[in-house]
C-alpha cells in the first residue's frame, strides 16, 4: 500500500532561518512527487512535481528534491508569509498525501 | 478564470440530515477529485470523476456516500444519513486531463459539522 509520512509534524522558525522539510514514501512505481502549501481555511495550492531521483525544482525561498526514498523541501531564510501546511503528496491514478508540517516562521 | 468554486463553505446538518455539496471545476476542466480532511489528518482521496462517469470511488465510504459529475452542472458530494463522523473539510479539486503530473487545482473547502 503506497505511503507517505512528512517530519517534523510542526516547525517553527525565526525569519531567515533556514531549514528542511522531509517527505519519506513507499510506493509501488512512483509516478512523481507533489508538494502543495495550504493555508489556514483554504485549500491546497500546487508548488513542485518531481519524477526522478536526483531532480531539483526551485520557486524564491523553495527547493524540492527527491531522492529514491525521500523528498525535502528546503527553506531558505524563510519570511512569516511562507508560514503554512506544506504537504507531500505521491500520485498513481490519486493522489496520496501526507498529514503535513505546519510551519511557523516568526519575525 | 474563475477557479475551482465550491458551495456552500459552511453547512450544518443533524444527525441523520442529508449533505449536499456541490464543485464547479475551472473551466477547460474535465476531471474532478473529491478529498475529505478530518482535523489533524491528512487529505483522504474518496472519488475521480469524469462528466457522466465514475472513474475510481475507491476512497468512498460504501453506503451514504454517492458522488456524480453530470454533463451539464457541478460535481456534487452527497451524504446520506449523515453521522457526527462525517464532519469534516470537503474538497474539491479539478485538473484538465489525467496525465500525472500531480497539478491539482483545489477549491477551498466545504466544511461540514454534524450536530
Amino acid at each position: 500500500e503506497d505511503q507517505v509520512t512528512q517530519s517534523p509534524e510542526a516547525l517553527r522558525l525565526q525569519e531567515g532561518e533556514s531549514s528542511s522539510l522531509n517527505c519519506s514514501y513507499t510506493v509501488s512505481g512512483l509516478r512523481g512527487l507533489f508538494w502543495y502549501r495550504q493555508d489556514p481555511g483554504k485549500g491546497p495550492e500546487f508548488l513542485f512535481t518531481l519524477y526522478s531521483a536526483g531532480e531539483e525544482k526551485e520557486k524564491e525561498r523553495l527547493k524540492a528534491t527527491l531522492t529514491k526514498k525521500e523528498s525535502f523541501l528546503h527553506i531558505t531564510a524563510p519570511k512569516p508569509e511562507d508560514s503554512a501546511t506544506y504537504l507531500c503528496a505521491v500520485g498513481t491514478d490519486k493522489l496520496i498525501f501526507g498529514t503535513g508540517t505546519r510551519l511557523q516562521v516568526f519575525p | 478564470n474563475a477557479g475551482v468554486m465550491q458551495n456552500p463553505r459552511h453547512l450544518v446538518r443533524r444527525r441523520g440530515q442529508e449533505a449536499r455539496l456541490r464543485c464547479s471545476p475551472m473551466k477547460g476542466h474535465s476531471h474532478v477529485y473529491w478529498y475529505r480532511q478530518l482535523p489533524e489528518e491528512g487529505l483522504k482521496f474518496m472519488v475521480y470523476l469524469q462528466k457522466e462517469n465514475i472513474i475510481d470511488e475507491s476512497g468512498m465510504p460504501k453506503e451514504r456516500f454517492s458522488a456524480e459529475f453530470p454533463k451539464e452542472g457541478p460535481s456534487i458530494l452527497r451524504i446520506q444519513q449523515v453521522v457526527r463522523g462525517d464532519s469534516a473539510a470537503y474538497f474539491c479539486a479539478s485538473s484538465p486531463d489525467h496525465s500525472g503530473t500531480g497539478e491539482l487545482f483545489f477549491g477551498e473547502g466545504s466544511r461540514l459539522t454534524v450536530l
